[in-house]
This record gives C-alpha cells, sequence and structure tokens, in this order.
C-alpha cells in the first residue's frame, strides 16, 4: 500500500507563474519529508528536504511546507522556470525513504 | 567523485532470461538501496544494505529476484528468472549513515531501463 501519495501525475504551468506540488502521507511516524525532481534518462536529484519539527523550509525559488495533522506536504516554485519541467517524486521517512508515484511537472514559456 | 554507477543503462532480454544489474556506490557511502521505478507504483525500495548487510528486503517482489553486495563498492540485482512484468527502470542509490543519523540525502545512479520481451 502507498504510504505517500501524489495525486496529480502532471501539472502545467505558465513561466513566472506558482507552481505547486502536492503530497500526502499515511504514516505519522514519518520524520522527515523531501523533495526529488528527475530529468528524462536521468536518476532523482535531491531537491528540498524539511524536519517534522518545522513546518516551512525554503531554498531560494524553492519552499516546501509541512502540515501534520493533514499529512499533507507541498512544493512551491516561484517564479517558475522551463527548466524546472521535470518530474517531482517526494519521499517520507522513518527509517527508510518512501516514494510518491511523481508529478510531471511542464513548465510552459 | 562520478556519483553512483549503475551498468548496462539499458537492456533488453527475453522472457526467462537471467537478467544483472550492477551498482557502485559512491566511495565512502555505507548505505546502499535498489529501486524500481514504474508508472503505476513509483519508486519502490526493493532492497537495502548498511555496511554490505542487507537490512531490510521486503520490498524483493519475489523469489526471483536476489542481491547481493559483496564489498563496499558493489552490489548487484539479479532476476531470475525474468519475465515481462518485471520491465522498468531500476534505480541504485547510496548514502552516508552519520550513526543513528538517517537524515542524509541519497544519491541516486542514472538507472537501468530493463525491458524483458
Amino acid at each position: 500500500d502507498q504510504q505517500v501519495k501524489q495525486n496529480s501525475p502532471s501539472l502545467s504551468v505558465q513561466e513566472g507563474r506558482i507552481s505547486i506540488l502536492n503530497c500526502d502521507y499515511t504514516n505519522s511516524m514519518f520524520d522527515y519529508f523531501l523533495w526529488y525532481k528527475k530529468y528524462p534518462a536521468e536518476g532523482p536529484t535531491f531537491l528540498i528536504s524539511i524536519s517534522s519539527i518545522k513546518d516551512k523550509n525554503e531554498d531560494g525559488r524553492f519552499t516546501v511546507f509541512l502540515n501534520k495533522s493533514a499529512k499533507h506536504l507541498s512544493l512551491h516554485i516561484v517564479p517558475s522556470q522551463p527548466g524546472d519541467s521535470a518530474v517531482y517524486f517526494c519521499a517520507a521517512s522513518v527509517y527508510q525513504f518512501y516514494f510518491g508515484t511523481g508529478t510531471s511537472l511542464t513548465v510552459i514559456p | 567523485d562520478a556519483g553512483v554507477i549503475q551498468s548496462p543503462r539499458h537492456e533488453v532480454t527475453e522472457m526467462g532470461q537471467e537478467v544483472t544489474l550492477r551498482c557502485k556506490p559512491i566511495s565512502g557511502h555505507n548505505s546502499l538501496f535498489w529501486y524500481r521505478q514504474t508508472m503505476m507504483r513509483g519508486l519502490e525500495l526493493l532492497i537495502y544494505f548498511n555496511n554490505n548487510v542487507p537490512i531490510d528486503d521486503s520490498g524483493m517482489p519475489e523469489d526471483r529476484f536476489s542481491a547481493k553486495m559483496p564489498n563496499a563498492s558493489f552490489s548487484t540485482l539479479k532476476i531470475q528468472p525474468s519475465e515481462p512484468r518485471d520491465s522498468a527502470v531500476y534505480f541504485c542509490a547510496s548514502r552516508s549513515d552519520a550513526g543513528l543519523a538517517v537524515q542524509e540525502t541519497q544519491y541516486f545512479g542514472p538507472g537501468t531501463r530493463l525491458l524483458v520481451l
């Protein structure tokens, strides 16, 4: 059973606008959350993370929000750029990482 | 560092054949992970090694799958016999575990795209 879910398989956003990628999890024991970005024919690369003791972490254009009560994680990209077009995986960890199925983001120039 | 190295990058084989995927983790990393990526299930953890010892293989789908890590710089994932439903991209990842901290990021290899006909 999927403990980490990304319910939107794809998302299209205009360049310069905000991209919001969502992730839900079921295990309340998860204490660390990450977002990975994946380009075609490459392995996923780490993007940003957040510990369960925080509700927000920001790194440049990327911000991750954590709502523990709702068991919900989101990644905001502002402003979106064409180079951000990729598949984004969220992952949650208590001991090992559990990944979602990914959301394919397309940023339209 | 060259990063995590996987070979082959692509593999096409016929049903029933043995397939061996190889991984060289980043030097100094003491944890190694094998994942399978499919459209339906995303990235699934197959097996996790720490200090060359298999810690959790609960994600290995069937007895047809086996993994070894004979030393700190090499791991294999073997499928015997292979079936069409094994077609997927297989990723290897490595991580440096500092004591009890398991929150270090994993570094992924480029993956092996397997097609079983």
